[in-house]
């Protein structure tokens, strides 16, 4: 599984939109990026996910560049609700899913 | 329903004692994890279930006994626990099987004190 990288902590203004990086630049073809969140003393949550085409739904965009060695996940208009731990990963789909965690993006929304 | 189901939500034990940590989804998952997570550190996998069937266990010591009575659910056995065993235990689910891009969907997790 591709090791990411991503910045230790990031703070966002209510309302704004939130863009979190994340660098795989040793991603395989094959293996798609995830990105779940850990609200405090929470299981984590299912964001999105994506291969090679950006993505959006409910709750988030994803954008991956052209080359695949880093993304981008978008909150839109970040609320304080979204305050969280955010974690990219990479991973294969074969059968079920071997979640590898790195040490993610803490993101701080203020008012 | 998208639920994963934990209990309990607080379990202390001492070093001596065997409790049961139990998981249960009725989303027709196919695949059920165990996963550890220390204080302001991420999860780490533990045991991967598919159908029923350990397929993964990530050199988890013996003390540490899963088991999927069918596929709705899931336990974690624990015996002769160390303090250093106090974590948050997270349950999780997947849909699994081919040409399906998988998700996991966690339950809350249960907070475990080793005395």
């Amino acid at each position: 599984d591709a090791k990411t990288t991503q910045p230790t902590s990031m703070d966002c203004a209510e309302g704004r939109a939130a863009n979190l990086p994340c660098n795989h630049s040793t991603i395989s073809g094959n293996e798609y990026v995830y990105w779940y969140r850990q609200i405090h003393s929470q299981g984590p949550q299912y964001i999105i996910h994506g291969l090679k085409n950006n993505e959006t739904n409910e709750m988030a965009s994803l954008i991956i560049t052209e080359d695949r060695k880093s993304s981008t996940l978008i909150l839109p208009h970040a609320t304080l609700r979204d305050t969280a731990v955010y974690y990219c990963i990479g991973c294969m789909n074969t059968g079920f899913q071997k979640l590898v965690f790195g040490t993610g993006t803490r993101l701080l929304v203020s008012p | 329903d998208t639920e994963v189901t934990q209990t309990p939500k607080h379990l202390v034990m001492g070093m001596t004692n065997k409790k049961s940590l139990k998981c249960e989804q009725h989303m027709g998952h196919r695949a059920m994890y165990w996963y550890k997570q220390k204080a302001k550190k991420p999860p780490e996998l533990m045991f991967v279930y598919s159908y029923e069937k350990l397929s993964i266990n990530e050199s988890v010591p013996s003390r540490f006994s899963p088991e999927c009575p069918n596929s709705s659910l899931l336990n974690l056995h624990l015996h002769a626990l160390q303090p250093e065993d106090s974590a948050l235990y997270l349950c999780a689910s997947s849909q699994a099987g081919p040409g399906v891009t998988d998700t996991q969907y966690f339950g809350p997790g249960t907070r475990l004190t080793v005395l």
